[in-house]
């Protein structure tokens, strides 16, 4: 079956830190991989996507995959308390559908 | 981006009795939607894919006969409860694919279903 897995937290970092999340999938053969932000109560958002090995850069997040490891993280510079959520990590399980498989997502609690 | 609405955004009812769940792409046309159901604390869980004009494609463990799910239309898919029953309660959520071509998901805004 696969799977993607993530700690589930909390992680508490101080205003103004580095968040580091991370995520590993089961599915060698994934090609498509997506962090959403939820929440409590409501839906997810989509944060980031990427595609390729490297370091993939929006804002304040970056996004890194390593395909032979597996790996996919997120990283959010100057946390701010409005990031405080669950992350949520998405593989792609089947390139023609487009269907998601997520992990059971890190709740990130950033403390003023 | 793309918007897909989802009605109601809450839902309380009796023991034994169906409800229903729709989910529309506003802009765009959608011929897959995806049905998500979430528990509190844990990850969202695909329940099943909808084709429009075409039977869903349920996961694994999913039973089809008691979540109806009609995609009559390229806009509107629709997820009915049948008989809940109080395991049933859950937050429900549907999705759509970019119509962009992307592999990224546009979601509803979620369902909380109550079955007292």
């Amino acid at each position: 079956q696969k799977e993607v897995e993530q700690n589930s937290g909390p992680l508490s970092v101080p205003e103004g830190a580095i968040a580091s999340l991370n995520c590993t999938y089961s599915d060698r053969v994934s090609q498509s991989f997506f962090w959403y932000r939820q929440y409590s109560g409501k839906s997810p958002e989509l944060i980031m996507s990427i595609y390729s090995n490297g370091d993939k850069e929006d804002g304040r997040f970056t996004a890194q995959l390593n395909k032979a490891s597996q790996y996919v993280s997120l990283l959010i510079r100057d946390s701010q308390p409005s990031d405080s959520a669950t992350y949520l990590c998405a593989v792609n399980s089947d390139g023609n559908t487009g269907k998601l498989i997520f992990g059971q997502g890190t709740t990130l609690q950033v403390k003023p | 981006g793309a918007v897909v609405s989802q009605h109601p955004s809450r839902v309380i009812c009796k023991s034994g009795t169906s409800v229903k769940i729709e989910c529309r792409s506003l802009d765009f046309q959608a011929t897959t939607m995806f049905w998500y159901r979430q528990f509190p604390k844990q990850s969202l869980m695909l329940m099943a894919t909808s084709n429009e004009g075409s039977k869903a494609t349920y996961e694994q463990g999913v039973e089809k006969d008691k979540f109806l799910i009609n995609h009559a239309s390229l806009t509107l898919s629709t997820l009915t409860v049948t008989s809940a029953h109080p395991e049933d309660s859950s937050f429900y959520i549907c999705s759509a694919r970019d119509p962009e071509g992307a592999e990224k998901l546009f979601f509803g805004s979620g369902t909380q279903l109550s079955v007292l």
